[in-house]
Order: C-alpha cells, then structure tokens, then sequence
C-alpha cells in the first residue's frame, strides 16, 4: 500500500527553527514536494526533491532521504505567518501525474 | 500570470440540484487534477486529466462528472450530491510531468461546497 507519514501538530516559538518529518512507503518514488496551507487557503509549492540531499530556499529547505524513505522541512526564524498546515507529498509513478499526500502537519508558532 | 481561478467560492446546494463548479488557468498547463479537501485533512485527488483527456479516476461516484472541454478549462458536474459530499473543491494545474521530471501544483482557491 501507499503510505506517508507526518506528525499531526506541532507548536514553535517566533524566531526559533523546526523541522517537520516525512516518512513515505510507496510502490515507486519520482519526487516529493512541500506544501504550505494556510486555514481556508489553498496549497503553495514550497519545495521539491528527487535527488538525495538538501534543497535550500531563504528560510525553508528540505532534504530528502530515498534510501531511508525520508524526507525533512525544515523552517528557520520562525515568523508567526508560518502558522499553518505542512504537505508532505509524493508522486510515485513516472508515467502519471499523481501526487499522494501525507497526512499533513499544523504547526503552530507562538510569540 | 500563475494564478488557478476557481468559480463559485461558495455553493449550497440540495440533494437532488444539479450544479457545476469551474476552474480555469492561462499558464499553458497540460494537466489539471480535482482534489476534494475534508477539514484539517489533506487533500485527495480525484480526477487528472493530461492533455484534456482523463487519465486517473480515484474511483469517484458518478454523482461527481468531470469535464475538460478544453487545455485552459476544467469542469466539475455534480448531481444528486449527499452531505457527506460538503468539502472543499480544490482545482490545480501543472506542466504534464514525463518520465523523471516532476512539475509543482498551482492550486486555486477552492470551492466551498455545502450539500443540504
């Protein structure tokens, strides 16, 4: 079966850094992207791997582990318009379009 | 422009009503995709259509009628809905991923869907 996990909530402080877990048990592997979801937004991209090692974009990066079935967001300085949802998402086959979404994380910054 | 409009924002409709709800996107994107998102869940994919033809169908009832009657247009047709059907409609659209390459989602801002 399809299976990717992410821990459900998690709370920071303003400033700080966090780092939200993906662990993925799919049929094939040809990618994983990031998503940020604001409360009654829509998604936005974030990030993307598909090779092994870190990707870094101003105060996100993510970094990705195929062997380990693995990957990690990490945010750093932490802004209180970080609050919100974190997707976890792989597409699995190259001959589709499909993404299959982890369960998401809410992450919760306070001053 | 990278924007993924989506039409009505909101929709209450009765059980037996026939609606539809409609997305469009002008970045020259081959694929687009439905998604329906219950609350503080993520979303979950419900057709893709690659080059205005359908190529995955995640076992949807028929109640929901996807149409892509062109590369810029996506439909969704939705008749005798149950209010289990209330979520929001998330519509996105991308380059065709082939092979190896893999291209992000835009996504749009959604429908909320009300069935009474």
């Amino acid at each position: 079966g399809q299976n990717i996990d992410q821990p459900t909530e998690m709370t920071a402080t303003e400033g700080a850094i966090v780092q939200i877990n993906c662990t993925y048990q799919t049929s094939g592997f040809n990618g994983l992207f990031w998503y940020q979801q604001h409360a009654g937004e829509a998604p936005t991209f974030l990030s993307y791997n598909v090779l092994d090692g870190l990707e870094e974009k101003g105060r996100f990066s993510s970094f990705l582990s195929r062997s380990k079935g693995y990957s990690y967001l990490l945010l750093k300085e932490l802004q209180m318009k970080d609050s919100a949802s974190y997707l976890c998402a792989v597409r699995d086959h190259p001959a589709t379009d499909k993404l299959i979404f982890g369960t998401g994380t809410r992450l919760q910054v306070f001053p | 422009d990278t924007e993924v409009t989506q039409t009505p924002k909101h929709l209450v409709m009765g059980m037996t009503n026939k609606k539809s709800l409609k997305c469009e996107q002008h970045m020259g994107h081959r694929a687009m995709y439905w998604y329906k998102q219950k609350a503080k869940k993520p979303p979950e994919l419900m057709f893709v259509y690659s080059y205005e033809k359908l190529s995955i169908n995640e076992s949807v009832p028929s109640r929901f009628s996807p149409e892509c009657p062109n590369s810029s247009l996506l439909n969704l047709h939705l008749h005798a809905l149950q209010p289990e059907d209330s979520a929001l409609y998330l519509c996105a659209s991308s380059q065709a991923s082939s092979g190896l390459s893999s291209y992000e989602q835009y996504f749009g801002p959604g429908t909320r869907l009300t069935v009474t």
